[in-house]
């Protein structure tokens, strides 16, 4: 089965523009689509298919992808971006099973 | 609006099964699959499986093959998840997650029901 790869920890100082990536072999053939998880709380979709956000969802938050590396980018950081973010993609292995990235713990500075 | 909600905390022995049920509304039950993901403590998600609550028809993930079971009763727009034999290292929040798909095959999880923390000790 496919894995998708993240760095667990990222660092932005406030209002700044930080890139959270992930890379996998299944990103060569399905967009990635991007949740946050804050303490306590279950994962919230921010980003899906090439580039949309849910209602909801503020426009300092995007995604774009190049080859097997899908990008979440958040524009302007606010503190209440401080989260773990993951991102997810179908298994391109021909099994239909999905995969999760190992998450990326996102410290706003 | 739409909403899943969860069944509530369970402890469980070693060895016993546990089944979590999540309840949808707000939408058409059948139109979606559900997909559950559980989360060990301070640990990341992991895909669990998923239900056709149209067909009933399954996908698991290889690891859970044997141990997983997922139902649903379209009656009352409910999908299960049952787990058995559990360990220890089964102590963990699951979730269930209505995923959409578009015309060329991507896949997004929306919503998320609310989690439910199941507790393997001895």
């Amino acid at each position: 089965s496919s894995e998708l790869t993240q760095d667990p920890a990222v660092s932005v100082a406030l209002g700044q523009t930080v890139r959270i990536t992930c890379q996998g072999d299944s990103l060569r053939s399905y967009y990635a689509s991007w949740y946050q998880q804050k303490p306590g709380q279950a994962p919230v979709l921010v980003i899906y298919g090439k580039n949309n956000r849910p209602s909801g969802i503020p426009d300092r938050f995007s995604g774009s992808s190049s080859g097997n590396t899908a990008s979440l980018t958040i524009t302007g950081a606010q503190a209440e971006d401080e989260a773990d973010y993951y991102c997810n993609s179908r298994d391109s292995s021909g099994n239909h099973s999905w995969v999760f990235g190992g998450g990326t713990k996102l410290t706003v500075l | 609006q739409v909403q899943l909600v969860q069944s509530g905390a369970e402890v469980k022995k070693p060895g016993a099964s546990v089944k979590v049920s999540c309840k949808a509304s707000g939408y058409t039950f059948t139109g979606y699959y559900m997909h559950w993901v559980r989360q060990a403590p301070g640990q990341g998600l992991e895909w669990m499986g998923r239900i056709n609550p149209n067909s009933g028809g399954t996908n698991y993930a290889q690891k859970f093959q044997g141990r997983v079971t997922m139902t649903r009763d379209t009656s009352i727009s409910t999908a299960y998840m049952e787990l058995s034999r559990l360990r220890s290292d089964d102590t963990a929040v699951y979730y269930c997650a209505r995923v959409t798909s578009n015309y060329v095959g991507d896949n997004w999880f929306d919503p998320w029901g609310q989690g439910t923390l199941v507790t393997v000790s001895s």
